[in-house]
């Protein structure tokens, strides 16, 4: 069975900090994904990782995919008060060399405070 | 219509009434999946269908529960007896599958069994 499991769960940050949120899974996938939840609100897609050594950035976020470490990172840098939300990473893996079904973290509920 | 869209986006039933949640697609989107989401909670997987697979009904958590997908489109998700601890927020999401399973939420629908 897939696992999925993210550190920390609960980050408390202050505005400006640098900080990683870590996502590690129990099989091979190539295929990762970072999405973002406000509270209320549903999940926004945040980033598609398809290879080993993927990199993507979107403004103050930055994620990456180890493939061999089983490992994807979600950088915050400068942190602001808009980033505080809950994100999840998701592994796309449905067994053999089947694709399509996600499996999610926990999630990292993060606070971004002055 | 533009996004996943679920009806109701909320609904109060009594306990041990039966309650069918709706989920539309996105048009073309061959991949549905259905996630619960409790109070505090990550993103428990529920159930899949992808084209015109067998289901993976693997996360359905007792055989109160039941889901089905029409014509490759619209979805329902059925509750039979609902009991206190089916309070949850119910997410679907749909995806393309081609190299990858970018998946695109709802809105969700909060049920509350009282």
């Amino acid at each position: 069975e897939l696992k999925v499991e993210q550190n920390p769960l609960f980050l408390s940050m202050q505005e400006g900090k640098n900080y990683t949120i870590y996502c590690n899974y129990s099989t091979t996938s190539d295929r990762l994904y970072w999405y973002r939840q406000d509270p209320g609100k549903s999940l926004e897609s945040l980033f598609v990782l398809l290879s080993n050594g993927a990199v993507k950035q979107e403004g103050r976020l930055m994620a990456s995919l180890d493939t061999k470490a089983r490992l994807s990172t979600l950088h915050i840098t400068a942190a602001v008060h808009d980033l505080s939300a809950t994100y999840f990473c998701a592994v796309d893996y449905a067994g053999g060399t089947s694709y399509g079904k996600l499996t999610f973290g926990q999630g990292t509920i993060l606070t971004v405070h002055p | 219509g533009a996004g996943v869209s679920q009806s109701p986006s909320n609904k109060v039933t009594e306990k041990g009434k039966d309650v069918e949640l709706r989920c539309d697609p996105i048009s073309g989107h061959t991949a549905l999946y259905w996630y619960r989401q409790s109070l505090g909670q990550g993103l428990e997987f529920l159930i899949y269908f992808q084209g015109n697979s067998a289901p993976d009904k693997s996360g359905l958590p007792s055989d109160r529960f039941s889901a089905e997908r029409t014509g490759g489109s619209v979805s329902t998700l059925t509750i039979q007896r609902t009991q206190q601890e089916d309070s949850a927020v119910y997410l679907c999401a749909s995806s393309l599958i081609t190299r990858y399973t970018e998946a695109f939420f709802g809105q969700g629908t909060r049920l509350t069994v009282v």
